[in-house]
């Protein structure tokens, strides 16, 4: 069984800085993926980008960037030049090593960007 | 390009009803998943598809059933609607490992 974990509930940033998310995992399985969705107040999940565990590089996406960490079992999100619209609740998730399997999802975490 | 829509967006109904919640995609993608939203749980997964006719059981599965004669739609339905089942429930599917694409979620209110 996978399990993610994100133990900021609530952060705050200063517009135009860098900040990061935390995301810890816990899985047996050797082959997984890590996800970062994005949640605006308007409810939608959106898709920001993906991290398999085999992937000799760290994921980049525009301003988003994933720092995995594979020994200690971390998937951090790292959100560069924040902008206000970046406001919204974040999740991790991953799934299991048998391709299309559903998604474990983290509670969470609210970022608020400051001007 | 509508991708995964989903229907109602948002409904209203009592306890004890019967509730279908539609979910429709237009990739063609063979996975197709239901998670429930509430707050403090993060999103949860009630079933989930990996083709028509073939469905399995989430993590809460308990008073909803799915089925999915075609590849293209996968409803959802609460037999006999509980106040516990007040949450937003997004539909999901993917074809690939990399990424899983959500629809914009159903907010449910069971009074």
């Amino acid at each position: 069984a996978q399990k993610i974990t994100q133990t900021q509930p609530g952060m705050f940033v200063q517009e135009k800085e860098a900040v990061t998310l935390d995301c810890t995992y816990d899985t047996s399985d050797q082959s997984y993926g890590l996800f970062w969705y994005k949640q605006p107040s308007s409810g939608e999940m959106i898709f920001l980008i993906y991290q398999g565990s085999y992937d000799e590089q760290n994921a980049t996406e525009g301003r988003y960037s994933l720092n995995f960490q594979k020994a200690r079992k971390s998937a951090n999100l790292v959100i560069s030049a924040s902008q206000l619209g970046d406001s919204a609740m974040y999740f991790c998730a991953m799934r299991g090593n048998s391709g299309n399997t559903p998604l474990v999802f983290g509670k969470g975490t609210r970022l608020s960007v400051i001007a | 390009d509508a991708g995964i829509t989903q229907s109602p967006r948002y409904k209203i109904t009592e306890t004890g009803r019967q509730v279908t919640l539609m979910c429709h995609q237009t990739w063609s993608h063979s996975y197709m998943f239901w998670y429930r939203q509430d707050l403090g749980h993060g999103l949860r997964l009630i079933y989930y598809s990996a083709a028509a006719d073939i469905t399995d059981k989430g993590e809460v599965p308990d008073g909803y059933v799915v089925s999915r004669s075609k590849t293209e739609n996968f409803p959802l339905t609460l037999e006999s609607a509980t106040r516990s089942q007040t949450s937003v429930y997004f539909c999901a599917s993917s074809v690939g490992v990399r990424t899983q694409y959500f629809g914009p979620g159903t907010r449910l209110l069971v009074l």
